[in-house]
């Protein structure tokens, strides 16, 4: 099984900065089968990238994603109010298809 | 517009059974491989059963197997999660997702209905 280990667990930041979270594997994610999801509170997850790089339909371009084996940013380059909200990777590589545990990008 | 709607969930006694449904509409069901996503009160978020577009093809977490079934009925456009042998950790809000391009990797969720296994 792949583990995935975000960092930070909490993001302070306001609104206007720049956020980078990270994504660390266990082992190498083939073919950067990796995607960030956005969750916001009594919401469903949302896709944000795919192929560790690739936005999801409607994801603005201040939203980057990068990274390939077992390392991966997202990046979000002037925090909007929208983006405050808890950010999850998850690999796709090979099942059990698993999540890292979450960083919580909250207002400073 | 893609649409899922999950029904089903509710309290339940440790040890008892619940089916969870999720009404699919604005895609081609049967095309798609879908799936059962979990996420604890106040916790992470954790993958629970695959079945293919075909339902031909089923994978499970170790967390579940031999307990819950997933199935699905492409003419009614559903996609059910059987749930026996529940237990006091499977209590979490169920969401069901649609795969894209690949197996693992989910474009569309549902709002989610809340398990709670309790006495």
């Amino acid at each position: 099984e792949i583990v995935l280990t975000q960092s930070p667990g909490t993001l302070s930041l306001s609104p206007g900065e720049r956020a980078t979270l990270s994504c660390r594997a266990s082992q190498s994610v083939s073919s950067s089968y990796l995607a960030w999801y956005q969750q916001k509170p009594g919401q469903a997850p949302r896709l944000l990238f795919f192929g560790a790089s690739s936005r999801a339909t409607g994801i603005p371009d201040r939203f980057s994603g990068r990274g390939s084996g077992t390392d991966f940013t997202l990046t979000i380059s002037r925090l909007e109010p929208e983006d405050f909200a808890v950010y999850y990777c998850q690999q796709y590589d090979s099942s059990p298809y698993t999540f890292g545990q979450g960083t919580k990008l909250e207002i400073k | 517009e893609v649409q899922l709607v999950e029904s089903g969930g509710g309290l339940v006694q440790p040890g008892g059974s619940l089916r969870l449904s999720c009404a699919a509409s604005g895609f081609t069901f049967s095309s798609y491989a879908m799936n059962w996503v979990r996420q604890a009160p106040g916790k992470g978020l954790e993958w629970v059963s695959a079945i293919s577009g075909d339902g031909d093809s089923t994978h499970y977490a170790d967390s579940v197997k031999g307990r819950f079934t997933i199935s699905r009925d492409n003419p009614k456009n559903t996609l059910y999660l059987q749930m026996n042998s529940l237990r006091a950790e499977d209590t979490a809000v169920y969401y069901c997702a649609k795969s894209g391009s690949y197996y693992g990797l989910w474009d569309y969720w549902g709002q989610g209905t809340l398990v709670t296994v309790s006495s």
